[in-house]
């Protein structure tokens, strides 16, 4: 089994909203990461979580907070987001923080911002 | 320069040919790569990875690793319409075990 579920699928949310993407895997992967993707642009990476910690933080602007509560799940929360972020988010995770692991992704959250 | 990169396309094949695809990278302390599928709309899939120089072989798929020349490749025997996707190449390694940077992609188009 290697599924990432990532809820909600779709999301239309205004500039003042806040809203949380949601992501969970059971693969006991330890290493957890976000990225954006925009139309016809390559993943880019947003975020790594390793043992439910942060260790990769790629500049993002802080109206997006990540959180990992547990080693299952991470949350990405938006807050005061713009119309230029609208993009597919994707969740990915692999088992570890090792050069010889595999990373799996969920089928991502497509966002609008109005 | 980039790190990944990656020739956009299309790559048009026909139905039963091989399709080559070619991904170069940048920082020689790359270690791993990866070849995913992407379908329009849909996330990567990945279908290959590859860590040591030769080839490496699954089903239809071939993937071939040259680090003295950085240079990874994808080729995909046989190749179907549903074969007609982008492929991204993705390499680990780099700035720290967790990141994985992804080339731009190239789209393959299999006709019939």
């Amino acid at each position: 089994d290697t599924e990432v579920t990532q809820t909600p699928k779709h999301l239309v949310m205004g500039m003042t909203n806040k809203k949380s993407l949601k992501c969970e895997q059971h693969m006991g992967h330890r290493a957890m990461y976000w990225y954006k993707q925009k139309a016809k642009k390559p993943p880019e990476l947003m975020f790594v979580y390793s043992y439910e910690k942060l260790s990769i933080n790629e500049s993002v602007p802080s109206r997006f907070s990540p959180e990992c509560p547990n080693s299952s799940l991470l949350n990405l929360h938006l807050h005061a987001l713009q119309p230029e972020d609208s993009a597919l988010y994707l969740c990915a995770s692999s088992q570890e923080d090792r050069v010889w692991t595999e990373a799996f992704f969920g089928q991502g959250t497509r966002l609008t911002v109005v | 320069q980039k790190e990944v990169e990656q020739n956009s396309g299309p790559l048009s094949v026909p139905e039963g040919a091989i399709a080559s695809l070619n991904c170069t990278y940048s920082d020689r302390g790359s270690q791993s790569f990866f070849w995913y599928r992407q379908y329009s709309g849909k996330s990567p899939e990945l279908i290959m990875f590859i860590y040591s120089n030769g080839d490496k072989e699954d089903g239809r798929f071939t993937a071939q690793l040259n680090k003295a020349s950085q240079y990874v490749s994808l080729l995909i025997r046989d190749s179907q319409p549903s074969d007609s996707a982008t492929y991204l190449c993705a390499v680990r390694g780099s700035g720290g075990y967790n990141k994985l940077i992804f080339g731009a992609g190239t789209r393959l188009a299999v006709h019939p």
